[in-house]
This record gives structure tokens, sequence and C-alpha cells, in this order.
């Protein structure tokens, strides 16, 4: 089946830690996003990567690092300067061509620090 | 910057009735593109409807359907009879057309009464 996998689902991260979530897809998809939800609250972006080997800063970078090392992987990693690093995460991919304006999503991941 | 709020925080249907959430937008763009989508308890965004700005006739996905005011800046969900899987959270969404960003409000919660 075409689509976006996460994973853990959830992950458990200690103090000082650095922990990836990964995001994968088999959509062929070029460009792929890293969101953040807060209970409650709609998504806020924090990184995007229209190419491999290129990738930009949404609006809440500090604290997360990303690669791009194959079109069909988008790992994020939360580091220790991410301060309140609990929250889920979802990752989208689109298309450039074609529908190229809709996003779509994995099943997230649920990351909780002990 | 572009904002989109929902104001109803919300809201409660009887099943195979009909309920309509309010979004709101705020832009500058002549060009882009409105999403809503569905986070059921498992979490996952999944895409209920878009619309093109270009496009004045209003889009419709089976029981979804939209009322785009482009002037007014709004764009509103209807979802015609009911289903108990219709019960969700529910985020409108705006990017600009060739954007990555898409900006999300902050939720409508429907509740489905049997």
């Amino acid at each position: 089946d075409g689509g976006i996998t996460q994973s853990p689902k959830y992950l458990f991260r200690k103090e000082g830690q650095n922990v990836t979530l990964s995001c994968e897809q088999n959509l062929n998809h070029d460009a792929m996003y890293w969101y953040r939800q807060d209970p409650g609250q709609g998504l806020r972006l924090i990184y995007y990567s229209q190419i491999v080997n290129d990738f930009q800063k949404g609006d809440i970078a500090e604290g997360y690092s990303v690669s791009r090392e194959k079109k069909e992987s988008f790992p994020l990693t939360v580091t220790s300067a991410q301060k309140n690093p609990t929250a889920f995460y979802l990752c989208a991919s689109r298309a450039l061509t074609g529908d190229q304006e809709t996003q779509y999503f994995g099943p997230g991941t649920r990351l909780l620090v002990l | 910057a572009q904002t989109v709020t929902q104001s109803q925080p919300e809201m409660s249907v009887q099943e195979a009735e009909t309920v309509t959430l309010s979004c709101t937008y705020d832009t500058s763009e002549s060009d882009y593109y409105l999403f809503w989508y569905k986070q059921p308890p498992s979490r996952q965004m999944i895409l209920v409807i878009r619309q093109e700005a270009y496009k004045q006739q209003n889009a419709t996905e089976n029981r979804f359907s939209v009322n785009f005011q482009k002037a007014a800046k709004s764009f509103s969900l209807k979802i015609s009879d009911s289903q108990l899987g219709d019960a969700a959270m529910y985020f409108c969404a705006y990017i600009e057309a060739a954007g990555n960003k898409l900006t999300f409000g902050g939720g409508t919660r429907v509740l489905v009464k049997p």
C-alpha cells in the first residue's frame, strides 16, 4: 500500500537525551514536512524539505534537527536543547507536480518526557 | 502573516442531521488553497475536502461540502447526514499557491449523538 509511515508510535525521552522520530513515504512525493501538535491546538511547522539534501526551518525549529538523505525518508531528531518536547509529531508529504498543494499525513508519534 | 480562525471549539449534532463548522482566514494573497482535515481519536490527520481559491464553485465530497466566500474570507464546512464516525476534531487549513507552510486553525470538536 502507498502511504506514509511513522515510527515509533510512542517514544519516551529522558532529560538530556536526543531522540529520533522516523518518517518514511512510498508515494514518490518530493516534499516532506514535520509538524508539532500540542493538546487542544492546531499544527505548527518545524522543518520541511523539498528535495534531497536540502531542508528549511519552519516556525518552531529551535531544538530540532532533520536530514534528507533519501527521497523516501525524513527523520526528525529532538535534541536536548528542546526544553518542552512533549507533544504529538506528525510527518506529511506532498507531490510538487499534479495535486501539488495537498499534504498527506502519517499516523504520528507521541513523544513523552520521563 | 496568514491566520486561520475557527470560532467554535465544539459542536454537537444528532445522528443523520446536518452541522456546519465555521472558518475564517486572513491573507493578502489572491491565489491560495483551503482545506478541511479530520482528526479522529487515532490522531491521524485525514483530508476531508479542499478548495482552490480561483474556483468559484464550492467543493463537495459525498456528505461534505463547503461554502467558500472569498471576499469575506470565509470557508465553512457542512456535514450532512452525520454519522457516528464523523465524530472527531476538524481543522481548517490554508496554504499559499506554491507555498510550503500549511497554517491551521485551532480546531472544532464535533460530537455526534446517536
